[in-house]
């Protein structure tokens, strides 16, 4: 089944104590992206990808950081996570740019 | 600044009646328009899109509009049925530094459409 997977789907932190969200898609996509969703704010680009060592800043990249050493995965990192990352995650993938994405079931993150 | 901006945050239709969600937009770069469903606890799943090259798009039950003198799309959904209730993001595409392209989204449309 052509899927977008992300792990874990629901995290509690706290201040400070790095983490990784990871996301894989076995669809042979090209392109990944990570969003964040917040009531009144929809859905912002965080960082995105076009190919395997290609990376980019989106509109909020600040306090994360990804890697896209393989084509199918595109971990989203945070150093040092702070109460305002607080959120629902998503990854996304598709064959070319920005587009068509297929979209993984989101992680729910809480950073107290 | 939005540039996208779908100005009803709610819509309440009848089943078997036509839902109508409508989408703004303020940049004219925008060449490409898509929308997406969104059920809770789910992740958006793409639905439809169209080109700028064109006015309309239909698959199914679901047509979406484009009108670019307006900078107005719109999605229609006919019949409406009870398992279209969920949110509708509109969303809009333009080419963005050399090959990319970079998507703007709308804040949504919650659709309940009631038995």
């Amino acid at each position: 089944e052509a899927q977008v997977t992300q792990n874990p789907r629901y995290l509690i932190t706290v201040t400070g104590k790095k983490l990784t969200v990871t996301c894989s898609q076995n669809m042979n996509h090209e392109y990944m992206s990570w969003y964040r969703q917040d009531p009144g704010l929809g859905l912002r680009q965080i960082y995105y990808s076009m190919n395997v060592e290609v990376t980019d800043k989106g509109d909020v990249p600040e306090g994360y950081k990804v890697s896209r050493k393989e084509k199918r995965n595109f971990p989203l990192i945070l150093e040092s996570p702070s109460p305002n990352q607080t959120s629902l995650y998503f990854c996304a993938s598709s064959f070319f740019g920005a587009n068509e994405q297929y979209f993984g079931p989101g992680t729910r993150l809480t950073v107290t | 600044d939005q540039q996208v901006k779908q100005n009803s945050p709610s819509l309440s239709v009848q089943e078997g009646r036509i839902s109508i969600l409508n989408c703004d937009y303020t940049n004219s770069m925008f060449d490409y328009f898509l929308w997406y469903k969104k059920y809770p606890a789910e992740g958006p799943t793409f639905l439809i899109s169209i080109s700028s090259i064109k006015d309309k798009n239909e698959d199914g039950r679901f047509t979406v509009f484009l009108n670019k003198s307006a900078k107005h799309l719109s999605l229609h959904i006919v019949p409406s049925q009870p398992g279209d209730s969920a949110v509708y993001f509109c969303a809009a595409s333009a080419r963005h530094a050399g090959n990319n392209r970079k998507l703007i989204w709308g804040l949504g449309t919650s659709l309940a459409v009631n038995p």
